[in-house]
């Protein structure tokens, strides 16, 4: 079935050490996101991708890194100048212009900073 | 900043309809309005999508105002599964990098 894929499901890191996060997708989907979530809040931007090997920062990439080597992946780096990582992580993919744009995202991603 | 804002949380009984609404004052021509929600430890799901006219499908309607600066979520009949946070975003499918902004949203909670 077609979909988007993210792993670990949890991941615990202890401070100081970089975290990649997966996230693969089988859509065909050519713009992918990444947004981060803390408890009781809404999403927020991290990275955005439109096209391979090109991306773009939203609200809070300051020690976050992506790439996007190919256009099924687009995984997360969560670095250790991150100040404070523990979250839960999401996602997303999306149809382009000629379609309707809807989002499709992961089951996420749960990092805890020990 | 959010291109939409959403009262923070709203109840409603079970079976009941319920009404979510949106402001997007600033909302621009080539801009649609997209509706999302989200269960308890999962990624946000679609629900529904439009840019002038009113939409229906399986799980919701979409109600938008003539002048587009605002929308509503329609839920006809409530249930206990519909207890999630819903979000409204927007979406400029006309642009090259469509920076996709969510919102607090608001949190559904259903009274059985």
């Amino acid at each position: 079935d077609g979909g988007i894929t993210q792993s670990p499901k949890y991941l615990f890191r202890k401070e100081g050490q970089n975290v990649t996060l997966s996230c693969e997708q089988n859509l065909n989907h050519d713009a992918m996101y990444w947004y981060r979530q803390d408890p009781g809040q809404g999403l927020r931007l991290i990275y955005y991708s439109q096209i391979v090997n090109d991306f773009q920062k939203g609200d809070i990439a300051e020690g976050y890194s992506v790439s996007r080597e190919k256009k099924e992946s687009f995984p997360l780096t969560v670095t250790s100048a991150q100040k404070n990582p523990t979250a839960f992580y999401l996602c997303a993919s999306s149809t382009g212009l000629a379609n309707t744009g809807e989002l499709f995202f992961g089951e996420g991603s749960r990092l805890t900073v020990l | 900043d959010a291109k939409t804002t959403q009262p923070n949380s709203m109840e409603s009984n079970e079976e009941e309809p319920v009404h979510l609404p949106c402001n997007h004052s600033t909302i621009s021509g080539t801009d649609y309005i997209h509706w999302y929600r989200q269960l308890p430890s999962q990624g946000p799901e679609y629900v529904i999508h439009g840019l002038t006219s009113n939409v229906n499908n399986r799980m919701a309607s979409l109600a938008i105002a003539e002048d587009r600066k605002s929308s509503t979520l329609i839920l006809h009949r409530a249930t206990l599964r519909d207890a999630a946070v819903y979000y409204c975003i927007l979406r400029d499918l006309k642009t090259s990098y469509d920076k996709v902004i969510f919102g607090p949203g608001t949190s559904l909670s259903v009274i059985p």
